[in-house]
């Protein structure tokens, strides 16, 4: 079992849905991060919440983290096809060790 | 800015063959590691170092060496290479370790296949 396990695993939408995306765990951490990755290239950091109950808003992204930090959801309102790629989230079992979970792969249809 | 390189991009190895994946950063990030990354399994990390002359083992090492005689490279050795290995790898670094919720910063990944 992963340490964070994210959900749904695959999600096909029109252009102008919204979604959210989950990454649960049941370990609780100091802080979560977002990346989205796209093919052929490495992740790339979009977010990192660090306080319990956080709300960060990144354009038509929005992160929350739980109130218990074990949990964090990803928010996109008006989805773009530009939007397509793979979601991970991600966090630091220590100082030394940053686990992910196996992502969200959204596909957004014009 | 060149950020983390890895090279060679592509590579086929039959069972059995070594082959080193070279990673280097131009950032003077003390933090460095090697992912895999499988489908439906995530990323996972196979070694770290904290600083040259620092490496320790990560969640899957099996298989696996790696040095940091530098701050800028880490190299990762696949000494036999077996088909179990085949997958996409790849390099990050990082300012510092992750107390200070430093980022993760990715190179382009390689792509191996043993056969």
């Amino acid at each position: 079992t992963q340490l964070l396990e994210q959900s749904p695993q695959f999600l096909s939408i029109q252009e102008g849905e919204n979604l959210t995306v989950y990454c649960n765990s049941s370990s609780v951490f100091s802080s979560l991060q977002w990346y989205r990755q796209e093919p052929g290239e490495g992740p790339v950091l979009l977010v990192t919440v660090v306080t319990g109950g956080e709300v960060k808003k990144l354009k038509r992204l929005t992160f929350q983290f739980g109130d218990a930090r074990k949990d964090s959801s990803l928010h996109i309102t008006a989805a773009q096809p530009g939007d397509t790629g793979l979601y991970l989230c991600a966090g630091a079992e220590n100082n030394n060790d940053m686990r992910f979970g196996a992502g969200t792969r959204l596909t957004v249809k014009p | 800015n060149a950020g983390v390189t890895q090279t060679p991009k592509f590579q086929v190895l039959k069972t059995g063959q070594s082959m080193t994946l070279q990673c280097a950063q131009d950032m003077n990030h003390e933090y460095m590691s090697w992912y895999r990354q499988d489908p439906g399994m995530g990323l996972r990390l196979i070694h770290y170092s904290v600083g040259a002359g620092i490496t320790d083992q990560g969640e899957v090492p099996n298989g696996y060496n790696v040095s940091r005689s530098t701050t800028e490279d880490f190299p990762l050795r696949l000494l036999s290479a077996a088909p179990s290995q085949t997958s996409v790898y790849f390099c990050a670094s990082s300012q510092t370790d992750f107390s200070y919720n430093s980022p993760l910063h990715f190179g382009n990944g390689t792509r191996l296949t043993v056969t």
